[in-house]
């Protein structure tokens, strides 16, 4: 049975860099067919796709976070991280880490981590 | 950029109601529609995909019907354990979201 655990700080102060990884567990990354995914929920509100990695490095945005987010796998470890840049209020939320079949939904879920951004 | 609609944004019922959800896109996305439901304080749960296929260990209760651009998802009874808000999901090309049911009991 896969598992996903998100890591990484709950508090990071605006202008910075939000850093998180999740860990893969009883599954080998590289084994192909999954796209690993991250995607947010801000407090009391929806859905929203941040990106997804494949393990061979190829990664795909949200067009509306491109600019700020870079998406890495680390195959050695079995993770993969995200990174999103120059953090506001506006992205305090929880995060989680998924796994998509082939693109299309996503059946593995992390329980999520709420990183809140202030100062 | 595909715009995911849901309908209601809530609703209450009784025990044994039918309960039906509809979800709309912006475009034609086929059946690339996938449906979810969330519990407080969890993580999304994927309960339909490819619009109408029942994820493995989903009770039969939960169905999704639809092509195209309009899609239903429906319990057919209602249970306690069913309070939640469900979401569905495009994959036409990039993945969405749409915003979300929120169904509780009567």
């Amino acid at each position: 049975q896969v598992q996903l655990q998100e890591s990484g700080p709950g508090l990071v102060k605006p202008s910075q860099t939000l850093s998180l990884t999740c860990t893969v567990s009883g599954g080998s990354i590289s084994s192909g067919g999954y796209y690993w995914s991250w995607i947010r929920q801000h407090p009391g509100k929806g859905l929203e796709w941040i990106g997804y990695i494949y393990y061979s490095g190829s990664t795909y945005y949200n067009p509306s976070l491109k600019s700020r987010v870079t998406i890495s796998v680390d195959t050695s470890k079995n993770q993969f991280s995200l990174k999103l840049s120059s953090v506001t209020a506006a992205d305090t939320a929880v995060y989680y880490c998924g796994g998509s079949s082939q693109r299309s939904y996503f059946d593995y879920w992390g329980q999520g981590t709420l990183v809140t951004v202030s100062s | 950029d595909i715009q995911m609609t849901q309908s209601p944004s809530s609703l209450s019922a009784s025990v044994g109601d039918r309960v039906t959800i509809t979800c709309q896109a912006s475009q034609d996305i086929s059946n690339y529609l996938n449906w979810y439901q969330q519990k407080p304080g969890k993580a999304p749960k994927l309960l339909i995909y490819d619009a109408s296929n029942l994820e493995t260990g989903v009770p039969s209760r939960f169905s999704g019907s639809g092509s195209g651009t309009d899609f239903t998802f429906t319990i057919s009874s209602l249970q306690p354990e069913d309070i939640a808000t469900y979401y569905c999901q495009q994959y036409d090309n990039l993945p969405g979201f749409g915003p979300g049911t929120k169904v509780d009991i009567k």
